[in-house]
């Protein structure tokens, strides 16, 4: 299994671009997020999707965008980037959204915004 | 979901044990308390949880008081690859999968 996957690694935008980062997972978890994380800071919840069809907001979902039609994809849209959306970006996928349990994290997207 | 506590930093002799603490004294009875850990650069990684009884896995050991107030991490014999920020979180069954971290303790260990 690869696990979490994301692409790109690395990318820098420039203020109004959009683009989309990237999250799969072969695991056949229902449950997968979004994070980001601010330097010296620990994550904070973007997007989550309990199912596909199914996502909903967490704690920081403004300037963002999510979809879920596959069980293994959730990308995520950045519709207008701006410099405040400078942050590394991970994606987290588990079996379950109840329960107990791990999620399992891709290694990051690191995004800089101009 | 309960607050945690953790100290900023702690430095650990390779080989020797790492006792991370972390206090979580608003703790409710249907509160785990997970353990994740994040290598520089790196995603998290998942580390080990429990609710009351004292758990151990391939990588640490959980130890929580009887009052469940606080816990300790124990990493049995630390190494240079154990370095990393260490985060304590206490979540709820019904949606433990929004993880919300803290500043967490950053543990280097020296040789």
């Amino acid at each position: 299994n690869a696990g979490v996957t994301q692409t790109p690694k690395f990318q820098v935008l420039k203020t109004g671009q959009s683009m989309t980062l990237q999250c799969a997972q072969d695991m056949n978890h229902e449950y997968m997020s979004w994070y980001r994380q601010d330097p010296g800071m620990g994550l904070r919840l973007i997007h989550y999707s309990v199912g596909a069809g199914i996502t909903d907001q967490g704690e920081v979902p403004n300037g963002y965008n999510v979809s879920r039609s596959t069980t293994e994809d959730f990308p995520l849209r950045l519709l207008s980037a701006a410099p405040s959306q400078t942050s590394v970006y991970f994606c987290a996928s588990s079996y379950s959204f109840s329960g107990s349990g791990e999620q399992f994290f891709g290694p990051g997207t690191r995004l800089t915004v101009l | 979901d309960a607050k945690t506590t953790q100290p900023p930093s702690m430095d650990c002799a390779e080989g020797r044990a790492a006792n991370l603490p972390c206090n979580h004294s608003t703790i409710s009875g249907n509160e785990y308390v997970y353990w994740y850990r994040q290598i520089h650069s790196q995603g998290p990684q998942y580390i080990i949880h429990g609710l009351k009884n004292n758990e151990t896995n391939e990588m640490a050991s959980l130890i929580i008081t009887e009052d469940r107030k606080s816990s300790t991490l124990i990493l049995p014999h630390a190494t240079l690859r154990d370095t990393a920020v260490y985060y304590c979180i206490v979540k709820t069954t019904d949606s433990w999968g929004k993880l919300q971290f803290g500043a967490g303790t950053q543990v280097v260990v020296t040789p």
